[in-house]
């Protein structure tokens, strides 16, 4: 099993849609929980991290189920420049290492 | 406040040859690690540098090695290259470890 998991897409929404995205990992101890964004040939940029309660930036939600190790990502009103990778990202315990999973590709139509 | 920046952004080599890619890290940023990234996949941990030692490691050969100096920029050197060495060569740089990891733009390796 991978160490994190992600619907590898691609995705293509129109203009306007709510897209949701998950992600599962394997190792229960992990630490903390990240999204970043992908442009193509780009290096990855930080969007949001997750936490337990939930967190909001915008038009982007991000959640964190322990129990479950499930991480999720909603983008509301999707615009033509959220087309990207997402990226879900864990970190730890072992190697302090941030584990990337393969990323789940977003293209927005107009 | 400088970014991570990386150099060279591109490079070419042959078979077998060695090749070392440089990572100046984010000032203040006191961690730096190196991920490979090969086309359509995330990137995938190499190894990590705390204070010039390195403190973690992912599934690669020894043949990646790396060094951090004490300005906290750091080198990854990789020997015998190989075809699937192929790949987006990225470096991120961290205050905390665990939290505000910055990517610089990574330098695209080709081995032919």
């Amino acid at each position: 099993r991978k160490e994190v998991e992600q619907d590898p897409g691609p995705f293509n929404v129109p203009e306007g849609a709510t897209v949701a995205f998950n992600c599962t990992y394997s190792n229960s101890a992990s630490q903390s929980f990240f999204w970043y964004r992908q442009d193509c040939r780009k290096e990855p940029k930080l969007l949001m991290s997750v936490y337990s309660s939930g967190n909001e930036d915008g038009r982007f939600t991000a959640q964190l189920n322990r129990a479950s190790q499930y991480i999720s990502l909603l983008i509301r009103d999707s615009k033509l420049s959220d087309s990207a990778t997402y990226l879900c990202v864990v970190f730890g315990p072992a190697n302090e290492k941030l584990t990337f999973g393969t990323g789940t590709r977003l293209t927005i139509i107009p | 406040e400088t970014g991570v920046t990386q150099s060279p952004t591109h490079l070419i080599k042959t078979r077998g040859q060695q090749v070392t890619l440089r990572c100046s890290s984010q000032s203040g940023h006191n961690t730096v690690s190196w991920y490979q990234q090969a086309l359509g996949q995330g990137p995938q941990f190499i190894f990590q540098y705390y204070r010039e030692e390195e403190n973690g490691r992912g599934n690669f050969p020894p043949r990646f090695s790396g060094l951090q100096f004490p300005n906290y920029s750091s080198e990854l050197n990789v020997n015998a290259l190989e075809l699937d060495d192929s790949a987006l060569y990225l470096c991120a740089s961290s205050q905390i470890q665990g939290y505000g990891y910055t990517f610089g733009s990574g330098t695209r390796l080709t081995v032919v």
